[in-house]
């Protein structure tokens, strides 16, 4: 079956490191997509992705940085410099614009 | 700029009763899409129904329900006679064409539903 895969489920880490989380799809989607959701705020747009080696900042892509050296995969570095990493956070994909987005099942980092 | 809010932030009721999750969005758009998205303790965010703006036709699929209303610029999500499998985060979002045609979407904050057996 198609679809998205997050890895790994749970992530720990100690404040001062990168840590790089992992977004694959097999549905031939085009469009990959990176959210952060915190309690009370909803789903936040870091980065998107149109195509291969094109990617775009969202709304709180400061302290994060992404890859799109093939259309399968789009893994996000969450980097020393992101004031408050500890969040779940969740990759999409979409085939098309104003098309569903299909969600994997999250990662949740806690970063002490 | 575009913006979703879902007023109520969590929600109980009791197996069987009826419950409407509410969604106001603002959009200097003509056209545009609207979701609802379900998000159970598991995490994934599953998919449940797009509007685009210029149908207005309410929908109904088993126990849900929609109503799009463009006038009061809403978007009103209907579950009836609530099961406990209903239990989740439930999302609205809109969806406007972005830059370069990248399709830029905007969640709620998310209503959190719980229903007591």
């Amino acid at each position: 079956d198609g679809g998205i895969t997050q890895s790994p489920k749970y992530l720990f880490r100690k404040e001062g490191q990168n840590v790089t989380l992992s977004c694959e799809q097999n549905l031939n989607h085009d469009a990959m997509y990176w959210y952060r959701q915190d309690p009370g705020q909803g789903l936040r747009l870091i980065y998107y992705s149109q195509i291969v080696n094109d990617f775009q900042k969202g709304d709180i892509a400061e302290g994060y940085s992404v890859s799109r050296e093939k259309k399968e995969s789009f893994p996000l570095t969450v980097t020393s410099a992101q004031k408050n990493p500890t969040a779940f956070y969740l990759c999409a994909s979409s085939p098309g614009q104003n098309s569903p987005l299909h969600f994997g099942n999250g990662t949740r980092l806690t970063v002490t | 700029a575009q913006k979703v809010t879902q007023a109520q932030t969590e929600i109980s009721v009791v197996e069987k009763e009826d419950v409407t999750l509410d969604c106001v969005y603002e959009t200097r758009d003509t056209t545009y899409y609207l979701f609802w998205y379900k998000q159970p303790p598991s995490g994934e965010l599953v998919f449940l129904i797009r509007r685009n703006s210029f149908d207005e036709q309410n929908e109904i699929s088993g126990r849900y329900s929609w109503n799009f209303q463009k006038s009061t610029s809403s978007f009103n999500f209907t579950i009836t006679a609530s099961q406990v499998v209903d239990s989740a985060v439930y999302f609205c979002a809109l969806s406007e064409a972005g830059w370069r045609g990248y399709q830029k979407v905007t969640f709620g904050i998310g209503t959190k539903l719980q229903v007591i057996p």
